[in-house]
């Protein structure tokens, strides 16, 4: 079935102040991506949407699409100790079905 | 942004016992979801729900009840509950079209003995 790897696939430690780039591949046409920040025991927070292939920005995010790739990024810049945290991607399939099918997560530590 | 909140926040009970998990939405959404996250993993969908007394399978559906009495409510039903449904369950709501964003709730943790 359709899968999403999500890059780095685990976890990844950052100074303050540095960027992150966080990855998502798939592996078919995808119709939107959604990106989600959580917390521990906590709720999904959406952070960016993007329909189709449409960069999106917020603040400090940036996400952005490669179709002919397969792949969507997550920038983020001038990490805060306050970004620490779960960042899972989402993707909604372009091939009839609307869910959402979820990477596993990066999980995010910036340190002073 | 769209208002969803779930009960209880957590819950233990007893394997073979009954779970209900109770979802409300205040933001006329017409789409419901139930997912559930296990450590180290994404979330994966249960049941979904785009219309009020309707429901639908999702991903994993083995194991869960649905049930949408009202476009507000959506509800995941555990019949015999079992150690592998221990779990965090979430529930999201989205507006009618494809391709819309969907907003979750803050969680169940459940947990079976």
């Amino acid at each position: 079935g359709q899968q999403v790897q999500q890059s780095p696939p685990a976890s990844l430690v950052l100074q303050e102040g540095e960027n992150a780039e966080l990855q998502c591949t798939y592996s078919t046409t995808l119709n939107s991506m959604q990106w989600f920040y959580q917390r521990p025991g906590g709720r999904l927070v959406s952070l960016l949407y993007s329909p189709s292939w449409a960069e999106q920005r917020g603040g400090r995010l940036t996400s952005s699409a490669a179709s002919n790739e397969s792949r969507s990024s997550l920038h983020i810049s001038s990490s805060q100790i306050t970004d620490s945290g779960t960042y899972l991607c989402a993707m909604e399939l372009s091939s009839g079905s609307w869910q959402l099918i979820f990477g596993s997560g990066t999980q995010l530590t910036v340190m002073p | 942004e769209a208002a969803v909140t779930q009960s209880p926040r957590s819950k233990v009970a007893v394997t073979g016992g009954k779970v209900t998990l109770s979802c409300h939405q205040t933001n006329n959404h017409d789409y419901m979801y139930w997912y559930r996250q296990d450590t180290g993993h994404g979330l994966r969908l249960i049941h979904y729900s785009y219309v009020a007394d309707s429901t639908e399978k999702g991903d994993i559906p083995d194991g869960y009840k649905a049930s949408r009495p009202s476009q507000e409510n959506f509800s995941l039903i555990l019949e015999l509950a079992s150690l592998s449904q221990t779990a965090v369950y979430f529930c999201a709501s989205s507006e009618r079209d494809r391709g819309q964003a969907q907003y979750f709730g803050p969680g169940t943790r459940l947990l079976v003995l």
